[in-house]
């Protein structure tokens, strides 16, 4: 069945470092990759997000690279700020099932 | 505040119970969905709507049981709920309608426990 794995499942980096976080997915048929980021006690919000039809987006210091051969998408974040801490969950979109798959997350700590 | 609104924000109940959770959306968006979050798992859809037809049930155990009365609210009916149940139930909304997944846009969620 789908699946999606995430790794690491928790991260911590010195503040001003980059992290890097990646996603597997198992359906080939999956079209749409969002990221989003849930602040402790908050809700999850969309921080970025990529469809099968691009390779690499960036906004500011976050980007998500899709290599759809290998079935796999990454989260970059570059020169991490105290506000990165947060958990961070990938997802898959498989539009013929009209389904998302979430990755576990990943707790992302920025050491000062 | 993104619009999403969640009542309860916490609910406490008995196994024998029966409670609804509401969610309501000021966005105007035509799609609207219920997620599971529990502890060390991962984010799990159990319902979407979209403009007011429920189009997916992920094999939801019929102890819950959805409502959309129209586009801007919806619920989560509640009954005979075990303890395997207590979790952050989130509500989320987002603009398009039909099957193309897009930004979801959630609400603060409710954290509920079943005694």
């Amino acid at each position: 069945g789908e699946n999606v794995e995430q790794h690491p499942s928790t991260l911590s980096v010195q503040e001003g470092d980059s992290a890097v976080i990646k996603c597997t997915y198992s359906d080939s048929a999956s079209n749409y990759f969002p990221w989003y980021k849930q602040e402790l006690g908050k809700r999850p919000q969309l921080i970025i997000d990529i469809r099968s039809n691009v390779g690499e987006k960036k906004d500011q210091r976050i980007a998500v690279t899709l290599n759809k051969t290998a079935k796999h998408f990454s989260l970059h974040i570059t020169e991490t700020q105290p506000e990165d801490s947060a958990v961070y969950f990938c997802a898959a979109w498989y539009s013929s099932a009209s389904k998302i798959i979430f990755g576990s997350g990943t707790r992302l700590s920025i050491r000062p | 505040e993104t619009g999403v609104t969640q009542t309860p924000r916490h609910l406490v109940m008995g196994m024998t119970n029966k409670k609804s959770l509401k969610c309501e959306q000021h966005l105007g968006h035509n799609a609207m969905y219920w997620y599971k979050q529990s502890a060390k798992k991962p984010l799990e859809l159990m319902f979407v709507y979209s403009l007011e037809e429920r189009v997916e049930n992920n094999s939801v155990p019929s102890r819950f049981s959805p409502e959309c009365p129209n586009s801007s609210h919806l619920f989560l009916h509640l009954h005979t709920l075990q303890p395997e149940d207590s979790a952050l139930y989130l509500c989320a909304s987002s603009p398009l309608p039909g099957l193309n997944y897009n930004e979801q846009f959630f609400g603060p969620g409710t954290r509920l426990t079943v005694l």
